[in-house]
């Protein structure tokens, strides 16, 4: 079972455009969802990310949009560049109090390809 | 040493052979995770382990053993190699806050 959905699959955007990454999630006890970026040859590392208790995060470039309510979140990438091309995973996590490890859960993923 | 070191970068191995990928952090975080990435199914959790003596299972843990004998090492296990196993396997630590860091990944090729 798949608890975080991630779409599209693969993005190709023109130099300055804007990308747009959607992910939906099924578990309501997740409380923090942030976004990890990887290049080819690379582990994943963190974005930026979001608590339900606000609706939109922006840092430089990047925001993210969260829908509680349709249990869905976004990344917005303005102004995309060329070296912005990268795969972007979404992720989840329920916060335990009770010391285990804080599990993410993950999208699928998705390309990214800025065209300069 | 900074952050997360993986060794090796690539393997390929025979099938039915056993194989240990090392990961190492000196950030001195308790706990720690092994992912394994495939295309299409994003990265998918093997195993975790809440800190030095302690591990647990993941999404996808068969054909697959942990240790965490001290707090800088974790390293994955594969006893008895199969091609499903082929990926790319990503070792990460958490901060107290949860953030995760990942390594640099092995390259894992079973044939």
């Amino acid at each position: 079972q798949q608890q975080v959905k991630q779409s599209p699959q693969s993005l190709i955007v023109q130099k300055g455009g804007i990308s747009i990454i959607n992910c939906a999630y099924e578990n309501t006890a997740f409380d923090y969802f942030p976004w990890y970026q990887q290049f080819p040859g690379k582990g994943p590392a963190l974005l930026i990310a979001i608590r339900p208790d606000v609706s939109e995060k922006k840092e430089g470039r990047f925001t993210i949009s969260f829908n509680k309510s349709a249990k869905q979140f976004s990344l917005h990438i303005m102004d995309s560049q060329p070296g912005d091309s990268a795969t972007y995973f979404c992720a989840a996590r329920v916060s335990s109090s009770s010391g285990s490890a804080r599990q993410l859960t993950f999208g699928s993923g998705t390309q990214l390809t800025v065209l300069p | 040493i900074a952050g997360i070191t993986q060794a090796p970068t690539s393997q390929i191995l025979a099938a039915g052979r056993r194989m240990t990928l090392r990961c190492t952090q000196d950030m001195r975080h308790n706990a720690m995770y092994w992912y394994r990435q495939d295309l299409g199914l994003g990265l998918r959790l093997i195993h975790y382990s809440n800190t030095a003596g302690t591990t647990g299972k993941g999404e996808v843990p068969d054909g697959y053993s942990v240790s965490r004998a001290n707090t800088d090492d974790f390293p994955l296990t594969l006893a008895s190699a199969v091609p499903s196993q082929t990926s790319v396997y990503f070792c990460a630590s958490s901060d107290l806050a949860g953030k995760q860091f990942f390594g640099p990944g092995t390259r894992l090729t079973v044939l």
